[in-house]
């Protein structure tokens, strides 16, 4: 699975929009992106997965670049229970186990 | 549809026991993936399961760890004779058969060794 690069912290303002990058240059045809949160030390949250088109569900939107070597997470009016770490995961579809890096510790602040 | 269910939330043993940690997969989900998180550390991948079948098992410590999951009942990750060093997060996670979908994870067992 390819590699991915996270800033390690982000601080974001209560009601607005958090945006979080994700690089990933190595990525080829069949990985799909993945974002992961964990809040606390409870249980990973799925939030939202992609291939290359851009994909919106009720918690977030995913941009993908048209190269796919980057993409970007964004909550469009986060909240301060949106403070986590939030991880950007590539994997193929060998299987769905998940390769979790250090991820971005965003701060939501009021 | 409840989610992925874990049990016990908490557990306690004392150097040289065993821990049983248990894990009951979504609805529908076939698949069962265990992770361990360290204090301060990141989530690590351990084994991938299939009903009866170890399909990776890459992640698994050599000795005293196993892991199940039978036809019937939960998943089990066994620990034999616990060290300090065992005291950790663990994350069960499950999904459905198919190929890139998501996976989703259970609150965790959190295992102190006394």
């Amino acid at each position: 699975d390819a590699k991915t690069t996270q800033p390690p912290s982000m601080d974001c303002a209560e009601g607005r929009a958090a945006n979080l990058p994700c690089n990933h240059s190595t990525i080829s045809g069949n990985e799909y992106v993945y974002w992961y949160r964990q809040i606390h030390s409870q249980g990973p949250q799925y939030i939202i997965h992609g291939l290359k088109n851009n994909e919106t569900n009720e918690m977030a939107s995913l941009i993908i670049t048209e190269d796919r070597k980057s993409s970007t997470l964004i909550l469009p009016h986060a909240t301060l229970r949106d403070t986590a770490v939030y991880y950007c995961i590539v994997k193929s579809g060998a299987g769905n186990m998940l390769t979790f890096g250090g991820g971005t510790r965003l701060m939501v602040k009021p | 549809n409840a989610g992925v269910m874990q049990n016990p939330r908490h557990l306690v043993r004392r150097r040289g026991q065993e821990a049983r940690l248990r894990c009951s997969p979504m609805k529908g989900h076939s698949h069962v993936y265990w992770y361990r998180q360290l204090p301060e550390e990141g989530l690590k991948f351990m084994v991938y399961l299939q009903k009866e079948n170890i399909i990776d098992e890459s992640g698994m410590p050599k000795e005293r760890f196993s892991a199940e999951f039978p036809k019937e009942g939960p998943s089990i990750l066994r620990i034999q004779q616990v060290v300090r060093g065992d005291s950790a997060a663990y994350f069960c996670a499950s999904s459905r058969l198919e190929a890139n979908t998501e996976a989703f994870f259970g609150q965790g067992t959190r295992l102190t060794v006394v």
